[in-house]
């Protein structure tokens, strides 16, 4: 079973708009990390946040962090139309770093 | 910049053939993996080689046998194709594999089996 499951797993929005997405997540974890994947394509990192943070930000992004809870969301502000794609967490379990286990990922439609 | 190079991008294939899916970095990374995309159903982990010469089992190895073949390459052989392995398959890697480490994707194939 997957380690990581995001909600919504599908949002639409207006251009200008923001965006939020939500992570939860099974067992204790390193790192937590979103990763964004345009159709057809492969995925790109786009920030890693981890286990002792509770809050990070790069440039129009910001994400949270609460291990109480084991969830995390990533919101991304002023949405652009490019912003358009479908967006993963992804997280490496303290029994082994080396692995990393995704979500099931929210598609995002930013409208124009 | 190539990064990691996959090949094929696309595949078709009747169901009980064999065939390998290749995978190249040249980042220096040590540790690689293979992954699986099923509509709805993210991305799965395969199989992985935290470096070279060892390769352990991600969550869905069944059906499939990869090879660490040097550093740059990691391979992912299907022996007997079945129509359940129809998928986009990603290649992907990380400097040391470390938990604070991001990790690198290639293209993707996308496998059909009928």
């Amino acid at each position: 079973s997957q380690q990581g499951e995001e909600d919504p797993q599908a949002l639409s929005i207006q251009e200008g708009e923001n965006a939020t997405m939500n992570c939860s997540y099974k067992t204790s974890i390193n790192n937590l990390q979103w990763y964004r994947q345009n159709s057809g394509r492969g995925l790109v990192h786009l920030i890693l946040i981890r286990s002792n943070e509770r809050e990070k930000h790069s440039g129009r992004l910001r994400v949270t962090l609460d291990t109480s809870k084991k969830s995390s969301s990533l919101l991304i502000t002023a949405s652009r139309a490019a912003d358009t794609a479908s967006y993963f967490c992804a997280t490496d379990g303290r029994d082994s770093s080396y692995k990393l286990i995704f979500g099931s990922g929210t598609r995002l439609l930013v409208r124009p | 910049n190539a990064g990691v190079t996959q090949t094929p991008k696309f595949q078709v294939l009747k169901t009980g053939q064999s065939m390998t899916l290749q995978c190249a970095q040249d980042m220096n990374h040590n540790s690689m993996y293979w992954y699986r995309q099923d509509p709805g159903m993210g991305l799965r982990l395969i199989y992985y080689s935290a470096s070279e010469g060892t390769t352990d089992k991600g969550e869905v190895p069944n059906g499939y046998n990869v090879s660490r073949l040097n550093k740059r390459e990691f391979s992912l052989r299907l022996e007997s194709a079945a129509p359940s392995q129809t998928s986009v398959y990603f290649c992907a890697s990380r400097p040391g594999g470390m938990a604070n480490e991001k990790l690198f994707f290639g293209s993707g194939t996308q496998l059909s089996v009928l």
